[in-house]
């Protein structure tokens, strides 16, 4: 079965210092997707980024970067020159493989609080 | 920027009663999730819905849930007899594709069972 582990519960970072939150995932399908998700305490769940399986590259999207290293599996979240606004709890999550009776749910890790100190 | 939206933003209801939250998924977009989130836990799934049927539910959704979509726009989660430990942020996501690269989720739901 799928699982996603987020082994930081808690993280802290000075503002403008680069953080990486970790992440890794347990699949024997050669076919998923991976995700994080930003959510405030507002309590929204804001998409940041997404890492194909059979993506060659490295997702980036702005100030947030995912370095995906397939053999070991691993997902990490790396936010560049963090702000303020980066203080959340931050989600890594897995897209469960295709085949019968699998519908593209979202598997979600524990979750990562980051906090951003000025 | 399309976007999901989620009516009501919070939800207080006594135990025993029926609640019913409301989800408008992106126009095009035909798979439709609902999830929920304990206070202080991850995310869990609880259905997925396409082509006007359930595809999957989880464990958690027993028989006092249930979903619809009764007039091709909005997407429905009713609990026929909330209990207290209903009480979580109720999300609702929805995707182009299944194999889509982005789940778009609503802003959520808040709701507290007294």
């Amino acid at each position: 079965a799928q699982k996603i582990t987020q082994t930081q519960p808690g993280m802290f970072v000075q503002e403008k210092e680069a953080v990486t939150l970790d992440c890794t995932y347990d699949t024997s399908d050669p076919s998923y997707g991976l995700f994080w998700y930003k959510q405030p305490s507002s309590g929204e769940m804001i998409f940041l980024i997404y890492q194909g399986s059979y993506d060659q590259q490295n997702a980036t999207e702005g100030r947030y970067s995912l370095n995906f290293q397939k053999a070991r599996k691993s997902a990490n979240l790396v936010i560049s020159a963090s702000q303020l606004g980066d203080s959340a709890m931050y989600f890594c999550a897995m897209r469960e493989s295709y085949g019968s009776g699998n519908t593209g749910k979202l598997i979600f890790g524990q979750g990562t609080t980051l906090q951003v100190k000025p | 920027e399309p976007e999901v939206t989620q009516t009501p933003s919070h939800q207080v209801t006594q135990m025993g009663q029926e609640v019913i939250l409301r989800c408008v998924p992106i126009s095009n977009h035909l798979y439709f999730y609902w999830y929920r989130q304990i206070l202080g836990q991850k995310v869990e799934f609880l259905v997925s819905f396409y082509n006007n049927e359930i595809s999957e539910k989880s464990e958690i959704f027993d028989d006092q849930f249930s979903v619809e979509r009764p007039d091709g726009s909005n997407f429905t989660l009713k609990i026929r007899s909330t209990k207290l430990e209903d009480s979580a942020m109720y999300f609702c996501a929805s995707m182009l594709e299944d194999r889509d690269t982005e789940a778009f989720f609503g802003q959520g739901t808040r709701l507290t069972v007294v």
